[in-house]
């Protein structure tokens, strides 16, 4: 059972241009999650999605950013117009929502670098 | 010991001892919590979880304490090893099921030979 895969592993792209990071979640799992971490921080969530639908952007930028879970294929996360600042490491997470408390697996994540 | 450094807090051991590392989590309303380990250049790795209806959770060679009153959580590694040295993140899930976590600021754990 293979686990959280992302991709690319590393991604260079200069300003302006647009970046896709591509998460396919585990086995069974219909539930994923867009996480950002600078160096030497802790992991801020970004969007949670399910297939087609996007349950809680809250940790998004409004602007240049835009997720989407399709019912088939990977969970893309968009960035048009990269600047520096979006230079980060970008996780995805998925688990299998149960009535309780839910654990969440990640992949080795895409590390975003614009020059 | 224990040191604040430039970003991340830091926690030195010898191997073989035991390690305690803290967190303090913020919202009262989380139910659900989750220690991850992450080493350099990888994503975070499941430890353990706990939820709030306990208040210790043993799995191997890890011990996780919650303590509700004071909004703290520990995770104590047994016989530390090199293979332990990574950053440590506990996570909260604020109360919501199947919603996003909350992630600590991360506690860097080097083991000394």
């Amino acid at each position: 059972n293979a686990g959280v895969m992302q991709n690319p592993r590393h991604l260079v792209r200069r300003r302006g241009q647009e970046a896709r990071l591509r998460c396919s979640p585990m086995k069974g799992h219909s539930h994923v999650y867009w996480y950002r971490q600078l160096p030497e921080e802790g992991l801020k969530f970004m969007v949670y999605l399910q297939k087609e639908n996007i349950i809680d952007e809250s940790g998004m930028p409004k602007e240049r950013f835009s997720a989407e879970f399709p019912k088939e294929g990977p969970s893309i996360l968009r960035i048009q117009q990269v600047v520096r600042g979006d230079s980060a490491a970008y996780f995805c997470a998925s688990s299998q929502v149960t009535q309780g408390a839910t654990e969440a697996f990640f992949g080795q994540g895409t590390r975003l670098t614009v020059v | 010991g224990e040191s604040v450094g430039l970003h991340l807090p830091t926690l030195s051991v010898q191997e073989g001892d035991n390690s305690i590392i803290n967190c303090a989590y913020s919202n009262s309303a989380s139910d659900y919590f989750i220690w991850y380990k992450q080493e350099s250049g990888k994503g975070p790795q499941f430890i353990i979880d706990i939820r709030s209806n306990m208040d210790k959770r043993q799995g191997q060679r890890v011990t996780v304490l919650l303590n509700k009153t004071v909004k703290h959580l520990s995770l104590q590694i047994a016989a530390t090893q090199p293979g332990d040295s990574a950053v440590y993140f506990c996570a909260e899930n604020g109360g919501n099921y199947g919603q996003n976590f909350v992630f600590g600021p991360g506690t860097r754990l080097s083991v000394l030979p």
